[in-house]
């Protein structure tokens, strides 16, 4: 099975402090991205990669940076914490373009103070 | 732009019933379309994925059809069960990349 974590379940920050959230695959994808997830808005896509050290910017990149060394890692940097950044975030993977299944992990859930 | 919309946003139905969830999206040109459930405060699993070239896809009591045309998804659900409690999120993927462009989901309580 195909199995995506992420290295926190809750995580409390303060407003300006620099936040990595981590995830890692375990099927050798390709494909990764990241979500946030908000009440009323669904899930929307912050950034993806299809390679090693590659990115693209999704539907709200503003506030966050992303980095991909290795292929099975896709980390979410968010620069300087703001409050409206407080969310839900989730990690996907997936090993075809089109079509293709996305694999998510469990969130992350972020508080910033 | 692409939109998913998905009908109603809560449903609550006893123990046994058939329902039915609906999402509807306005750019026909897709190439999948896929229902996702979501547990509360867990991650998505992919519940059944529709190429755009098929009318549906079934797994056990589910079934997804898909009308392009029409720009409509249904997911039904047979003889529901408390355990089918969750939020229920379809996602079309368009164009040349593999970007999803989710609903905002239907949360399904049922009732035992």
């Amino acid at each position: 099975d195909v199995k995506v974590t992420q290295s926190s379940r809750y995580l409390v920050k303060r407003t300006g402090e620099k936040v990595f959230l981590e995830c890692v695959q375990d099927m050798d994808h390709e494909n990764m991205f990241w979500y946030r997830q908000d009440p009323g808005l669904g899930l929307r896509l912050i950034y993806f990669s299809y390679d090693v050290k590659m990115k693209e910017k999704g539907d709200i990149p503003e506030g966050y940076s992303v980095s991909r060394e290795k292929k099975e890692r896709f980390s979410l940097i968010l620069e300087s914490a703001s409050t409206n950044q407080t969310s839900m975030y989730l990690c996907a993977s997936s090993n075809t373009l089109v079509p293709q299944t996305q694999y998510f992990g469990p969130g992350t859930r972020l508080l910033v103070l | 732009k692409q939109e998913v919309t998905q009908i109603p946003a809560a449903l609550s139905v006893p123990e046994g019933e058939n329902l039915v969830l609906n999402c509807s999206f306005t750019d026909s040109a897709i190439y999948n379309l896929q229902w996702f459930r979501q547990d509360p405060g867990k991650g998505l699993t992919s519940l059944l994925l529709i190429q755009s070239s098929q009318r549906e896809q079934t797994s056990g009591r589910l079934n997804a059809s898909l009308d392009k045309s029409s720009g409509r998804s249904t997911l039904y659900i047979a003889a529901s069960q408390p355990g089918d409690s969750a939020t229920y999120l379809c996602a079309v993927s368009g164009g040349a990349t593999n970007k999803l462009i989710f609903g905002t989901g239907t949360l399904l309580a049922v009732q035992p």
